[in-house]
């Protein structure tokens, strides 16, 4: 389809392992977002692309995070030495256009478990 | 302060009867308001979306919702549910502070129970 797609769908690290998440967004879309949802919790914002830049990158929750969009298109979250806190859903949503005035369309997430 | 607040954690509906999903903000500048629903595993898909204009705003699935600015609310609504509207409601902000990205605010989520 023509969705967004995350990958892996689910991981199981040990803590201090390092992590990368994979989102393919809809091809075109200008901005691309990553968000961190708790269980039970609603997602919460952790950083923004415009393109290739990253304009926003406010709510990564520590240095451990790290985020990148090279070419514009395909996005990588990576966190580092990873902690149980950091386990949740990480969803990657893109948007057609830049500012936040049109839907954002989600991919179905990667559930990240920290033992 | 920027948020979204859903007050409630679950709905109960009868299979036929309206729905109401209520939603409150609190945002700096215009609002721009989202509605998303969360099926078990699976990504937000969106429903509908207020920018301006009519303050009822029609979305997919037969929903919608009404934009109630003097109330700081946005509550979505289907005149006959369901079972298959059973998931997870989220509303949303976009964030007023946050100058050209547009990154959205999320209620807690509230979950919608319909049953035959």
């Amino acid at each position: 389809g023509a969705g967004v797609s995350q990958s892996p769908r689910y991981k199981v690290a040990k803590r201090g392992q390092d992590v990368a998440l994979r989102c393919d967004p809809i091809s075109g879309h200008v901005s691309l977002f990553w968000y961190q949802q708790a269980l039970g919790q609603g997602p919460e914002f952790l950083t923004y692309f415009q393109n290739e830049a990253q304009l926003d990158k406010s709510g990564l929750p520590s240095d451990r995070f790290f985020a990148e969009r090279p070419e514009g298109s395909v996005s990588t979250l990576k966190i580092q030495r990873t902690q149980q806190e950091d386990s949740a859903v990480y969803l990657c949503a893109s948007s057609a256009t830049a500012g936040g005035y049109n839907e954002q369309f989600f991919g179905p997430g990667t559930r990240l478990t920290v033992l | 302060a920027q948020s979204v607040a859903q007050p409630e954690d679950q709905v109960n509906v009868a299979e036929g009867n309206p729905l109401t999903v209520k939603c409150t903000y609190s945002v700096s500048g215009n609002p721009y308001l989202f509605w998303y629903v969360q099926y078990p595993n699976r990504g937000l898909q969106f429903l509908l979306k207020y920018i301006t204009g009519d303050n009822l705003v029609k979305g997919s699935y037969g929903f919608e919702a009404e934009f109630n600015k003097s109330q700081t609310s946005f509550h979505l609504k289907k005149p006959s549910a369901l079972v298959s509207d059973s998931a997870l409601y989220f509303c949303a902000v976009r964030d007023g502070r946050s100058g050209n990205t547009g990154k959205l605010i999320f209620g807690q989520g509230t979950t919608l129970q319909v049953k035959p």
